[in-house]
């Protein structure tokens, strides 16, 4: 338990639903992250979020919306995903100091599959 | 833009061999991070590593970093199956303290 929640573990949608995924930091931290892992890019950065902004968005697709309302919460809306976007989707904490980013905490991660 | 290679990609040993992974960047780094990923797991912070030359063991891994703070390595002596899963290494860039992550590193103990 490394004290970073995600939800749900496993989801399959249609390409023309919508859905979303949670994750939920108990640590502290003031930076969360989403990342997807695939076999064809196995630890891709999506989003950085430091003190709720985003800091970060590397030219992700906008049918993935990040949001987070606090430092402890993190969501990724999901909508006319492609099945080429069915990977495990990971969600990661950690502390920002004076110097940068300190280690990284990940979740469980949601494994997605897109029909 | 700035990138941390990382090879090899695969690595087949048989157990109780060594393994080594390197990391590579085009720039200098303010540190660098190791993680482990354990198969159907989730990556695993291990060690970070922040002075030039630096090297810092961890029973049988030894994390190593460059001089100019632009490489890094990771040795396993005498490799057992709790081993076995991805290694990351991921490079702080000084310029806007994103962490560039290699591609990894998968360790594969052959039966």
């Amino acid at each position: 338990e490394t004290g970073v929640t995600q939800t749900p573990r496993h989801l399959v949608m249609g390409m023309t639903n919508k859905k979303s995924l949670k994750c939920e930091q108990h640590l502290g931290h003031n930076a969360m992250y989403w990342y997807k892992q695939s076999a064809k890019k196995p630890l891709e950065l999506m989003f950085v979020y430091n003190f709720k902004e985003q800091t970060e968005n590397n030219s992700v697709p906008s049918r993935f919306s990040p949001e987070c309302p606090n430092s402890s919460h993190l969501f990724l809306h999901l909508h006319t995903l492609q099945p080429e976007d069915s990977a495990l989707y990971l969600c990661a904490s950690s502390h920002v100091g004076t110097g940068g980013p300190y280690e990284q905490y990940f979740g469980p991660g949601t494994r997605l599959t897109v029909t | 833009g700035q990138q941390v290679m990382q090879i090899p990609q695969y690595q087949h040993v048989q157990e109780g061999e060594d393994f080594t992974t390197y990391c590579n960047s085009s720039t200098t780094l303010s540190n660098i991070q190791w993680y482990k990923q354990r198969p159907g797991g989730h990556p695993v912070f291990l060690i970070q590593l922040v002075k030039s030359g630096e090297v810092k063991k961890q029973k049988r891994l030894t994390f190593q970093f460059g001089e100019a703070k632009k490489n890094s390595s990771l040795h396993i002596t005498a490799t057992q199956t709790t081993d076995v899963g991805t290694y990351f290494c991921a490079g702080l860039r000084d310029s806007n303290y994103q962490l560039i992550w290699g591609a990894g590193t998968k360790l594969i103990i052959k039966p």
